[in-house]
């Protein structure tokens, strides 16, 4: 498609629930970054794939939070448990083409995002 | 951990008027990047800043970055209304993690 697609766009769960947030990259796009946005606060990065290799997941906030890219496309991300502290916007981001091997500063074009409402 | 802090948290202007947002952070960035992210859309990416006390223009936007590296504005002048969402600047890393600050909401009065 011409831009990063997420699925669903709202999800709605009760406590305890599992979920799983889906995102499709720009096509070629190498590196695919997770954000979670809280209302009225800036993105907060969790993690970091180039290809299919997660190279980052400082930000992750607990165990209960996993995230695959297996075949260096589509990634999801599972959060298990759920806590009325996980509702916010998850946004997702793809940049770099697949020509270079991505460096500082590629411009991240992000996702509409999945609004996780944990009630 | 790096941290970015933006100010100030809102402004509202009256349409025409001057805007201004301010990004400091805790230590030397590789760059930054600044987003808008009008209200129930996503961030979408403005301009990148590299090199130490550059600048940059687009149209009525100027964006600078400070000859440290550790701060950057971004101005826009004569505001229009369809100026108006939240502004964000983020640091970068040296493979693309961004830090987000708190972003400016602005609101323009027409």
């Amino acid at each position: 498609g011409a831009g990063v697609s997420q699925s669903p766009r709202y999800k709605v769960a009760k406590r305890g629930q599992d979920v799983a947030l889906r995102c499709d990259p720009i096509s070629g796009h190498v590196s695919l970054f997770w954000y979670q946005q809280a209302l009225g606060q800036g993105p907060e990065f969790l993690t970091y794939f180039q290809n299919e290799a997660q190279l980052d997941k400082s930000g992750l906030p607990s165990d209960r939070f996993f995230a695959e890219r297996p075949e260096g496309s589509v990634s999801t991300l599972k959060i298990q448990r759920t806590q009325q502290e996980d509702s916010a916007v998850y946004l997702c981001a793809s940049s770099s083409p697949r020509t270079t091997s991505g460096g500082p500063g590629d411009t991240q074009y992000f996702g509409p995002g999945t609004r996780l409402t944990v009630l | 951990g790096q941290q970015v802090m933006q100010i100030p948290q809102y402004q509202h202007v009256q349409e025409g008027e001057d805007f201004t947002t301010y990004c400091n952070s805790s230590t030397t960035l590789s760059n930054i990047q600044w987003y808008k992210q009008r209200p129930g859309g996503h961030p979408v990416f403005l301009i990148q800043l590299v090199k130490s006390g550059e600048v940059k223009k687009q149209k009525r936007l100027t964006f600078q970055f400070g000859e440290a590296k550790k701060n950057s504005s971004l101005h826009i002048t004569a505001t229009q209304t369809t100026d108006v969402g939240t502004y964000f600047c983020a640091g970068g890393t040296s493979y693309g993690k961004l830090t987000f600050g708190q972003g400016t909401i602005l609101t323009v009065h027409p």
